[in-house]
């Protein structure tokens, strides 16, 4: 079975850091590009950042840049999003999403910045 | 950055009704449309890529067309379990961005 599930969402002071995962399952993960797709509370989605298959290009939502980073870990089929100086506005439910056509999302991990 | 309006927000119909739901994009994005349905406290569901194929698994009373700017998702006979808020999404060009939903509900 195709399945992605992220962790590491949780409370954090504005300011603080977070590092998210999704451990990926059921396919050939380094065959595929991968997002990190969020939804804040009662709003729509919002693509963060994506990743090709070997890590050598990466984009960012304007709103995020110089602050969180993609990166992947082929041998461990896993990818990660380091989150650093968050702010209120990063609240959200993150949610690990394979290719560019988003075809298999995870369940989500909760992140919620606030003091 | 590529816009992607959706319209109506909201609509209420009934069971077997036939629903159309409409995504302009600010510009030609070349068919590199997708569409998503999203239920409450669930992660989205992915229907349609390319403007127009459906997903694996994805029944056949779900369709996209449209092409450049304009695009549509028709659910052919409306069922209890589309009841659900849908999005459209272009990945022509970054940033890649969605509409702002349409919530079907139950009328």
């Amino acid at each position: 079975e195709v399945q992605l599930v992220e962790s590491g969402g949780g409370l954090v002071q504005p300011g603080g850091s977070l590092r998210l995962s999704c451990a990926a399952s059921g396919f050939i993960f380094s065959n595929y590009w991968m997002s990190w797709v969020r939804q804040a509370p009662g709003k729509g989605l919002e693509w963060v950042a994506n990743i090709n298959q070997d890590g050598s290009e990466k984009y960012y939502v304007d709103s995020v840049k110089g602050r969180f980073t993609i990166s992947r870990d082929n041998a461990k089929n896993s990818l990660i999003l380091q989150m650093n100086s968050l702010r209120a506005e990063d609240t959200a439910v993150y949610y690990c999403v394979r290719g560019i056509g988003f075809d298999i999302w995870g369940q989500g991990t909760m992140v919620t910045v606030s003091s | 950055d590529i816009q992607m309006t959706q319209s109506p927000s909201s609509l209420s119909a009934s069971v077997g009704d036939r629903v159309t739901i409409t995504c302009r994009a600010s510009q030609a994005i070349n068919n590199y449309l997708a569409w998503f349905q999203q239920k409450p406290g669930k992660a989205p569901k992915s229907l349609i890529y390319g403007a127009s194929n459906l997903h694996s698994g994805v029944p056949s009373k779900f369709s996209g067309s449209g092409s450049g700017t304009d695009f549509t998702l028709t659910i052919s006979s409306l069922q209890p379990e589309d009841f659900a808020t849908y999005y459209c999404q272009q990945y022509n060009s970054y940033p890649l961005t969605f509409g702002g939903g349409t919530k079907v509900e139950i009328k």
